[in-house]
């Protein structure tokens, strides 16, 4: 079965220092999509991207966080000046033309570390 | 505003019982329902989902869900669990018109004693 990956899965960073979590969408999807879980809270839907351009996105996407697809695989998050409240786990997704949730892949997460 | 809650923050079952999680959402207009579960250092894998048709239905290994539209609720159901079943499991609301964004419950830790 295809799969989302991210990396790296386990990211340490200072608080103040830009980090980027990198994740490659299943190759034929055109939706992606980054969620974060805190740790003993819910999975919360972050912002969603298709045709080279934010479709939606959550309040708690604010100006520290930007997303990108620099090149034909990747599909990048980046958050700019992190804060103790950003550690969590973030999972990208990637669904099929349809673009509905019926075929949204998960990755396996990338646990982000504010120290 | 939107919101999916799941009843149970910890169910902890020894293996053969039978297993119900319940599931309730908040939005008036047509959605897709999903549970999704997550072993332990896996990722978010989907369990079963409704879309339409009928409100019974059937995912992988044995579990199943009953979506009752006037109760807003999906719960999740297995007669018989087994030690693998120990994970968390999300369930999960798409609001028909929102793509393929999420709304997810709180999630429910299940623990199946051997």
């Amino acid at each position: 079965e295809p799969e989302v990956t991210q990396t790296p899965s386990h990211q340490v960073t200072q608080m103040g220092q830009e980090v980027i979590l990198r994740c490659v969408p299943i190759s034929n999807h055109l939706y992606f999509y980054w969620y974060r879980q805190i740790l003993g809270q819910k999975v919360e839907f972050l912002v969603s991207f298709y045709n080279n351009e934010i479709s939606e996105k959550s309040e708690i996407f604010d100006d520290q966080f930007s997303v990108e697809r620099p090149d034909g695989s990747n599909f990048t998050l980046k958050i700019r000046s992190t804060k103790l409240e950003d550690s969590a786990m973030y999972f990208c997704a990637s669904s099929d033309p349809q673009g509905r949730g019926e075929k949204l892949f998960f990755g396996s997460g990338t646990q982000l570390s504010v120290l | 505003a939107q919101s999916v809650s799941q009843h149970n923050h910890h169910v902890i079952l020894s293996e053969a019982a039978s297993l119900e999680l319940g599931c309730n959402y908040s939005y008036g207009g047509t959605v897709n329902l999903f549970w999704y579960v997550q072993y332990p250092g896996q990722h978010l894998q989907l369990l079963l989902k409704y879309f339409s048709g009928d409100p019974l239905v059937k995912g992988i290994k044995g579990f199943e869900a009953e979506f009752i539209k006037s109760k807003f609720s999906f719960n999740l159901r297995k007669p018989s669990v087994q030690w693998s079943d120990t994970a968390e499991y999300f369930c999960a609301v798409n609001p028909y018109n929102q793509g393929g964004k999420l709304i997810f419950g709180q999630g429910t830790e299940l623990s199946v004693k051997p």
